[in-house]
């Protein structure tokens, strides 16, 4: 079993849909990352959390450290959104990140 | 340009060669990593480095892999005899451990193909 789960591994919606990607986790964690990925590999940081929630602009990730367990939300989803969203959790102390398989997402106009 | 920069963007080799990757952290980063991702799958931890010591190794790391990183600045990483296995996307990722947690900013990757 992965550390690191990531539902679902493809998700096709419509342009103005509100987003919802899942990651679970079975190991404690000192931080979990949201990461964004476009065709071509280059990858972006979204978000690091250890608690609560984070927005920006359009995007909002939660956590529940009890449950382990995060989400990563899209209000207003645009194409431009389209790309491999990837969970990770840091150990503590040496922050090496586990990530999840990603999420593909794809925004159709 | 100040984020992190790796050289090459592509490589493609014939199985048995030696390569070597580049990576250039943010100038500030203490802490540098670096990850393999083959395709359809998520990144794996290889190794990484704070300052110039090398810290951690996974056991994805054969003795066929090298890291280094010599004066705390930029890293190589060498993979010898390649193997058809070892085609992939290397991923560097560069952080300045401050506290608990720390954000980690990513290269564009090495994309490696072994012929």
């Amino acid at each position: 079993k992965n550390e690191v789960e990531q539902s679902p591994q493809n998700l096709t919606a419509q342009e103005g849909e509100f987003i919802t990607i899942n990651c679970s986790y079975s190991v404690g964690i000192s931080a979990l990352h949201w990461l964004q990925q476009h065709p071509g590999g280059g990858i972006v940081s979204l978000f690091m959390l250890s608690s609560g929630k984070k927005k920006h602009g359009r995007l909002i990730a939660t956590i529940n450290i009890q449950e382990k367990h995060s989400s990563l939300h899209i209000t207003a989803s645009h194409p431009r959104d389209s790309a491999v969203y990837i969970c990770a959790v840091a150990n503590f102390g040496n922050e090496k990140l586990t990530f999840g398989t990603g999420t593909r997402l794809t925004i159709i106009p | 340009d100040t984020g992190v920069s790796q050289d090459p963007r592509h490589k493609i080799t014939k199985r048995g060669q030696n390569v070597t990757f580049r990576c250039d952290p943010i100038s500030e980063h203490n802490r540098l990593y670096w990850y393999r991702q083959t395709l359809g799958q998520g990144p794996e931890f290889l190794t990484y480095f704070q300052n110039e010591a090398q810290l951690e190794k996974s056991r994805l790391l054969s003795d066929r892999f090298s890291a280094e990183r010599p004066k705390g600045s930029f890293s190589t990483l060498e993979i010898q005899r390649t193997e058809q296995g070892d085609s992939a996307m290397y991923l560097c990722a560069s952080s300045l451990r401050q506290g608990v947690a720390d954000t980690q900013y990513f290269g564009p990757g090495t994309r490696l193909t072994v012929l």
